[in-house]
């Protein structure tokens, strides 16, 4: 189907195990992102990505790890999970304009809790 | 300070009034997008709009219309005719041009509608 999905949708891993959220899309759209969600923060982007192999930090990076291998995959990594990392976490995709982002197009989110 | 403020954290109407969400954006940038999203109970992020700032035209598609002022920085959303369904989380976002790779996001404000 065409679109942006994520998966898993839901996890559940304990303290100290490193997890791997999976994001694909089919626009070939330039840019992704990595979102998490909080009760109280709203959105906080994690990492993004300008194109294959270009990433860099967002608001929130520690803890997280990306690659950006091909145009439509954006895998983001938990390397040691922590507790604090329990939360939803969305994926995004956008093509830019010469006027800013165009709009950015999320997944369905997986929601991720950690023992 | 805040790019992007929705003050209003969570709005409670009956069903058939109208409501109108708050944003207030902050950007130095002459060349920017605002946007809205709908995220309901079910948790995926669905877009509604996005506005160039070029383009001050109020815009309505069916219950939803979007007042945008410059002159105030702000982006209102109003629904009329409110609806259960209409029941979500909105959020606001602005992206710049000169900052290319920053997304901005308001808290959300929370509608609940009552039958």
């Amino acid at each position: 189907d065409a679109g942006i999905t994520q998966s898993p949708r839901y996890k559940i891993t304990e303290t100290g195990r490193q997890v791997t959220l999976m994001c694909h899309q089919t626009w070939s759209h330039s840019y992704m992102f990595w979102y998490r969600q909080d009760l109280g923060h709203g959105l906080r982007l994690i990492y993004y990505s300008a194109a294959a192999d270009i990433t860099d930090k967002g608001e929130v990076p520690d803890g997280y790890v990306v690659s950006r291998s091909k145009t439509e995959n954006f895998p983001l990594t938990l390397e040691s999970a922590t507790r604090s990392q329990t939360s939803v976490y969305f994926c995004a995709s956008s093509e830019p304009t010469g006027g800013g982002q165009e709009t950015q197009y999320f997944g369905p989110g997986t929601r991720l809790l950690v023992l | 300070a805040q790019k992007v403020t929705q003050a209003q954290t969570e709005i409670s109407v009956v069903e058939k009034e109208d409501v109108t969400l708050d944003c207030v954006y902050e950007t130095r940038d002459t060349t920017y997008y605002l946007f809205w999203y709908k995220q309901p109970p079910s948790g995926e992020l669905v877009f509604l709009i996005r506005r160039n700032s070029f383009d001050e035209q109020n815009e309505i598609s069916g219950r939803y219309s979007w007042n945008f002022q410059k002159s105030t920085s702000s982006f209102n959303f109003t629904i009329t005719a409110s609806q259960v369904v209409d029941s979500a989380v909105y959020f606001c976002a602005l992206s710049e041009a000169n900052n290319f790779n920053k997304f901005y996001f308001g808290s959300g404000t929370k509608l609940n509608v009552k039958p």
